[in-house]
């Protein structure tokens, strides 16, 4: 089972407010991913991160940001939430392994009223 | 531009049958392909990654084939249970970095007792 951690699971809040999703891993992983994934759609990359205090935006446009302070930790914060940020946001670590693989945390589903 | 293709349509097949899943794509030269199995609200859970100069991986009841000359990868699952049922997403990695891991939309796949 992947060690990577994502708060909150569920959130529903109203429009204008802040919010932060928490994702953090115990892997060592320098390589940190946001996705974004709409029902029945693909994942599209929003934010990545080589490791500590190295971020880029992914394809996806995103008014979210991230930082990477600590290795074990990549948060994603929106200023000012709205409806159409609505969507499941998924938080993954790529390391040095064999396989090549990805580990996703359980996502965070986001509603915006 | 670049685009990745699955199973158009959700799957049924009757327990105990193979079920075969297909991922297309167009423009892209990856030089590595990966499966990911998603349950309904869930984080993707790494299966089989299938290099360019590979043909075919297996692992226990699970098979990958690559064709790079049809573009195509074939996703077996032999002697199907109803746990198989799931969404499954072909992801390609043209670096094998994952720092620009495309995925498509997946294929739902219901496995009937």
């Amino acid at each position: 089972e992947a060690d990577i951690y994502q708060t909150p699971r569920y959130l529903v809040i109203g429009t204008g407010k802040k919010i932060t999703l928490e994702c953090s891993q115990t892997m060592g992983h320098d390589k940190m991913y946001w996705y974004q994934q709409d029902p029945g759609m693909e994942l599209h990359l929003i934010h990545y991160s080589y490791g500590v205090n190295s971020t880029e935006k992914g394809d996806l446009s995103s008014e979210s940001t991230v930082s990477r302070i600590r290795t074990e930790h990549f948060p994603l914060t929106l200023e000012s939430a709205r409806p159409s940020h609505t969507s499941q946001y998924l938080c993954a670590s790529f390391g040095p392994t064999n396989t090549g693989e990805l580990f996703f945390g359980e996502g965070s589903r986001l509603t915006v009223l | 531009s670049q685009k990745i293709e699955q199973n158009s349509e959700a799957l049924n097949i009757q327990e105990g049958k193979t079920a075969t899943l297909t991922c297309n794509y167009t423009n892209y030269s990856p030089a590595y392909l990966q499966w990911y199995r998603q349950d309904p609200g869930r984080g993707p859970v790494f299966l089989l990654l299938i290099r360019e100069n590979e043909k075919e991986k297996r692992k226990e009841r699970l098979k990958v084939t690559f064709d790079t000359t049809l573009k195509q990868s074939l996703f077996h699952i032999t002697a199907s249970q109803p746990a198989d049922s799931a969404t499954y997403l072909c992801a390609l990695d043209p670096s094998g970095s994952a720092r620009q891991l495309t995925f498509g939309s997946g294929t739902q796949l219901t496995v009937l007792p």
